[in-house]
């Protein structure tokens, strides 16, 4: 079964350090992964997706993630977090042959002043 | 301005009641869903929806019901037999075909009286 891990529940940085944001994989064809962000008591939005290609995806908001599949991992980093940046992150897949996709259980993404 | 819209913001049950949840979206997408966010657990899936007067049960589709009468509106009914509603949902709506982006609304919060 295709599962979403996403390591850190909750992760603190300091203004201007880099972020990194975890998150791991379980498939056994190639997926269809995607970040998306939540602001408090907002919708999702996406932040970047990988379908096939190249395997650094940037998204907005200077967000970035590499698809490794030997590692079977799409990390989320930012070189330089903005207070702006405070918020709940989650990995999603798409499970193999539906349009039905398991999210991760978020990240919780702390700036500190 | 394309987008997906819920109401109410917030919502309130009464023991007993049905209470129903609005999504409608003007982005002419096929697929809507509805998934239900607890703290710590990331969005679970209720009910998908590909085409109109079709839809599926996703992975807690006890205690509550959804219509697709028209491709813009997939309304969300919280039954009573819904033991423990309170929660944040969330309606997305998608293009049909693999590896899709799902857009989302911006939920709605439901409380028990």
């Amino acid at each position: 079964a295709q599962s979403v891990t996403q390591l850190g529940s909750h992760v603190s940085v300091s203004e201007g350090a880099l972020v990194l944001l975890r998150c791991n994989y379980s498939s056994s064809v190639p997926p269809y992964l995607f970040w998306y962000v939540q602001y408090p008591n907002q919708g999702l939005q996406l932040l970047l997706k990988y379908t096939t290609g190249a395997t650094l995806v940037k998204g907005i908001n200077g967000f970035e993630a590499e698809f490794k599949k030997s590692e079977t991992s799409f990390h989320l980093t930012k070189p330089s977090a903005h207070m702006s940046d405070a918020a709940e992150y989650f990995c999603a897949v798409i499970i193999s042959g539906t349009y039905k996709y398991i999210f991760g259980t978020g990240t919780r993404l702390k700036v500190l002043a | 301005d394309g987008g997906i819209t819920q109401s109410p913001k917030y919502l309130f049950r009464k023991e007993g009641q049905n209470v129903t949840l609005s999504c409608e979206q003007n982005l002419n997408h096929d697929a809507m869903y509805w998934y239900r966010q607890d703290p710590g657990q990331g969005l679970r899936l209720i009910y998908y929806s590909q085409i109109v007067n079709d839809f599926q049960k996703g992975d807690i589709a006890e205690g509550y019901s959804v219509s697709r009468e028209k491709k813009e509106s997939f309304p969300l009914t919280v039954t009573s037999a819904q033991t423990n509603p309170t929660a944040f949902y969330l309606c997305a709506s998608s293009y049909r075909g693999v590896g899709e982006t799902q857009y989302f609304g911006p939920g709605t919060r439901l409380l028990v009286l």
